[in-house]
């Protein structure tokens, strides 16, 4: 099993540029999340889908965007990236149902913007 | 808003125990976790506490105290592979509030 796989892994952006960082999970989970991570802030939720078809903003919404046409793909936009986004990005997923609720990570894509 | 606090480095030596401290005030709580992230990697997932008390997982154990907003994550026998960061969490409805991570050092 997979589990969630990111795509790239990294990447070299320039400024005013749209990019789209994907995010796949294998494990049904219903609920999947957007993180970025920076060095003495932790991590930061972006936006999040409790469900297909749903998504919400988090704690640091504001030049990126997010769909959830089904259960295994949540892609993070960005529309025209700017160089504060430049972060180590962090997809994640739970089972919301479960009895502990824990968060799968990705492996992250680190991305620069210059 | 959400405020979850822990120190920023920790050093102890290989066999020896760290204890992590994390106090939060946030405006909703299910539950606490503590994820381990090495370096370069993903976050994994450590422990949870929804009630008071103490969770025992091996060398790994977590306290929780609801009415005082604290936790700490406690490291036993340390070994030279649980040098990375561990982090706070705070569960609220499903969302969770990070802290900036605790990074522990284990010496030989």
């Amino acid at each position: 099993t997979a589990g969630i796989t990111q795509a790239p892994t990294s990447q070299i952006l320039a400024a005013g540029r749209s990019m789209t960082l994907r995010c796949t999970q294998d494990m049904r989970h219903n609920a999947m999340y957007w993180y970025r991570q920076d060095l003495g802030l932790g991590l930061r939720l972006i936006h999040y889908s409790n469900t297909a078809g749903t998504t919400g903003k988090g704690e640091v919404p504001d030049g990126y965007s997010v769909s959830r046409a089904n259960t295994d793909d949540f892609p993070l936009t960005l529309a025209s990236a700017v160089p504060s986004q430049t972060s180590v990005y962090f997809c994640a997923s739970s089972d919301s149902g479960g009895s502990i609720n824990e968060q799968f990570f990705g492996p992250g894509t680190r991305l620069t913007v210059l | 808003g959400q405020n979850i606090d822990q120190p920023t480095e920790m050093t102890a030596t290989e066999g020896a125990i760290v204890q992590i401290n994390c106090t939060y005030q946030t405006s909703g709580f299910n539950g606490l976790f503590w994820y381990q992230q090495h370096a370069g990697e993903a976050p994994t997932f450590l422990s949870y506490n929804v009630l008071d008390g103490l969770e025992e997982k091996g060398r790994f154990s977590s306290f929780l105290s609801r009415s005082k907003g604290y936790s700490y994550l406690l490291l036993k026998e340390l070994q030279m592979k649980d040098s990375a960061s561990y982090l706070c969490a705070v569960n609220n409805d499903y969302k969770l509030s990070f802290g900036a991570g605790t990074t522990v050092t284990v010496r030989a």
